[in-house]
């Protein structure tokens, strides 16, 4: 079976300091992996997605970045936060490629910005 | 671009009522679309999907028909139950070869025992 672990589960950070999220599946070999971030009672908000290792498409400009350095696993970051970074982020897979497919949330991140 | 509509923003029910949240989209060809739900603190999880005109997806007692007329998939249960509060989010996903999936505003369900 496959298992989706997102890290930290929260965190509470100063404006101008950098962030690090982070996202791991397992079970899975070669997944579609996305970003999403939501707004407290929002909506979500694809912000990238990676068909494969070293690959990253972005999809909003947040002032956020993404990178996928193993096959397993999708980093979001950030050298400098705004208070407009706060809310849930969560990290997603898929098994296929193109916009019909499932996609498998994980547990999310919830990130303070203060 | 895809959008997604959701009109309810916020649905109050008893146990037992019949339910309709109203989902329309505008997206060219024949995009896929999808019911996502989310309980509290957690991430969506899949109701389910369809992917051509007249379809009907079903799940736990909901069901939703692709309605390519109308540009609609509404989601309807006949009796619905105090577990199903939740939020409910209806998403269309592109066919022609991209991986962007556009959620709609969601609709918070709570159901009165």
């Amino acid at each position: 079976a496959q298992t989706i672990h997102q890290w930290p589960v929260a965190e509470i950070k100063a404006v101008g300091s950098p962030l690090s999220l982070g996202c791991t599946i397992k079970g899975k070999s070669s997944p579609n992996l996305y970003w999403y971030w939501q707004a407290t009672g929002g909506t979500l908000q694809q912000l990238f997605y990676s068909i494969t290792v070293g690959q990253v498409e972005s999809v909003v400009q947040l002032n956020l970045s993404a990178s996928r350095p193993k096959d397993d696993q999708f980093i979001l970051s950030t050298e400098k936060l705004l208070l407009s970074h706060s809310g849930f982020y969560l990290c997603a897979w898929s098994p296929g490629t193109g916009g019909n497919a499932e996609q498998f949330f994980g547990p999310g991140t919830r990130l303070t910005v203060l | 671009g895809d959008s997604v509509t959701q009109t309810e923003g916020q649905v109050a029910l008893s146990e037992e009522d019949f339910l309709t949240i109203h989902c329309n989209y505008s997206a060219s060809g024949y995009p896929t679309l999808f019911w996502y739900v989310q309980y509290p603190g957690e991430g969506p999880q899949l109701l389910f999907r369809a992917s051509r005109d007249k379809e009907k997806g079903s799940s736990r007692g909901f069901e939703a028909t692709y309605d390519k007329g109308t540009t609609s998939f509404h989601l309807r249960k006949a009796s619905v139950q105090e577990s199903d509060s939740a939020v409910y989010y209806c998403a269309l996903g592109a066919n022609y070869g991209n991986e962007k999936i556009t959620f709609g505003a969601g609709t918070k369900l709570t159901i009165k025992p």
